[in-house]
Formats: structure tokens, C-alpha cells, sequence
């Protein structure tokens, strides 16, 4: 089955400890993303990806990495997490930039 | 700074309802409007809209772009329960490449 698959579902942690969020892909899709979203502000990009070893910043990238080493995989880094960053996490692939997004299921994200 | 506002933020219907559900947009160098359907989990593509005028249409749902006054529209006819869901709406320009930005939604509640 086509999908894109984010783990883990759920992530509770401590300021300043380091995680990464995993996202993977099966379509052979050559953009990814990451977009978080918050009440009231909708979804926003943090980072994307047009193809492997090419990455660049969206709109909110601030505390916030990202790698694409293969194709398939973009997974999202918090160095030093703050509770500013408490959100809905979603990855996001598609076969062209200018394509629709295929969402992952999301990984909610609580930092205290 | 791209905007893009969706109205109603909420909405109660009974099944059998008609609904429309707005989103207009000011942005830079309009290229597509795209609409998602986001229940618990990840936002699910429903329509991509690039010409003005032209109706997308899905079983139950269509949707009509309007570039002139920079608006689209979102109708689900005769609803069902499992209409329920958040209803996104994302514009991406010539500019911003990749990205999309995207309006709050619309909470859309469908009681039997």
C-alpha cells in the first residue's frame, strides 16, 4: 500500500532533550516536508526536501533539522526541544513539487 | 504574506444537508488551490484547482474556482455522518514553489 509512515504516533519529553521523528515514504516520491500544526495557525512547513542531499527551509524552521540521505526517508530532528515546540507533527510526500501531498498520520508531539 | 481564510470555522448539519464551505485567498502569483479532508489523522487529498470556472467534482463533493475574485468553494451534497471532519484548504503561488499554505479549516459536524 502507498503510504507515508511517521514514527512514533505519540512523544512526550523534556526540554532539551534531544528526538527525531521518523518518516518514511514507498512511492518513490522526490519532494518531502514537514509540516507542524497548531489551533488557530493551520498547518505550516518547518522544512522540505526536492530530492536527496536537498533540503531548505519553510516557513518555521527555527529549532528544528532535517537530512534526506536516501530517497525514501526525511526525518525531522529537535537538537534541544521547547514546550514551544508541543504540536501535531505531520510529514508529507509527493511526486513533483507542484503535486498534491500525501500526508503521514501525524505524530503529536508534547515537550514539557 | 500569502493569506488564506476559510469560512465558516464551524459548522453543524443534519445528514441530508447541502453544505458549501469557503476559502478565499490574497496571495502572489496564484498557480493552484488544493483541498484536503482531515479526519483523526492525516489530511486526505480531495482537489486540485488551477483554472477559474471549471467544477471538480467527486460523488458527493465538487469544487469551483473563482480567480477573478479569488475565492473557491467546496460543496458536499445530501451529507453523511462520515462527512464529519476538518475540511483544509491551501494555496500555493508560482513563488513559493513547493509550498502551501494553508487556511484554518473547517470543522464540519454531520449528526444523524
Amino acid at each position: 500500500e502507498a503510504q507515508v509512515t511517521q514514527n512514533p504516533r505519540y512523544l512526550i519529553t523534556v526540554t532539551g532533550k534531544k528526538l527525531t521523528v521518523t518518516c518514511s515514504q514507498n512511492m518513490n516520491h522526490e519532494y518531502m516536508s514537514w509540516y507542524r500544526q497548531d489551533p488557530g495557525l493551520g498547518l505550516r512547513q518547518i522544512y522540505y526536501s526536492m530530492n536527496v542531499e536537498v533540503t531548505d527551509k519553510g516557513d518555521v524552521p527555527e529549532g528544528y533539522k532535517v537530512s534526506r540521505k536516501e530517497k525514501r526517508n526525511f526525518p525531522l530532528i529537535l537538537e534541544s526541544p521547547s514546550p514551544n515546540q508541543t504540536s501535531l507533527y505531520f510529514c508529507a510526500s509527493s511526486l513533483h513539487p507542484g503535486s498534491p501531498l500525501h500526508f503521514g498520520n501525524g505524530t503529536r508531539l508534547t515537550v514539557t | 504574506e500569502d493569506k488564506v481564510v476559510q469560512s465558516p470555522l464551524s459548522l453543524v448539519v443534519h445528514e441530508g444537508d447541502t453544505v458549501t464551505l469557503n476559502c478565499s485567498y490574497e496571495v502572489t502569483n496564484f498557480r493552484s488551490l488544493l483541498w484536503y479532508k482531515q479526519e483523526k489523522k492525516a489530511p486526505t487529498f480531495l482537489f486540485m484547482l488551477t483554472s477559474s470556472g471549471i467544477e471538480k467534482k467527486s460523488g458527493r463533493l465538487s469544487s469551483i474556482l473563482d480567480k477573478k475574485e479569488l475565492f473557491s468553494i467546496l460543496n458536499i451534497t445530501a451529507t453523511q455522518t462520515g462527512d464529519s471532519a476538518i475540511y483544509l484548504c491551501a494555496v500555493r503561488t508560482e513563488t513559493s514553489g513547493s509550498r502551501l499554505t494553508f487556511g484554518e479549516g473547517t470543522q464540519l459536524t454531520v449528526n444523524p
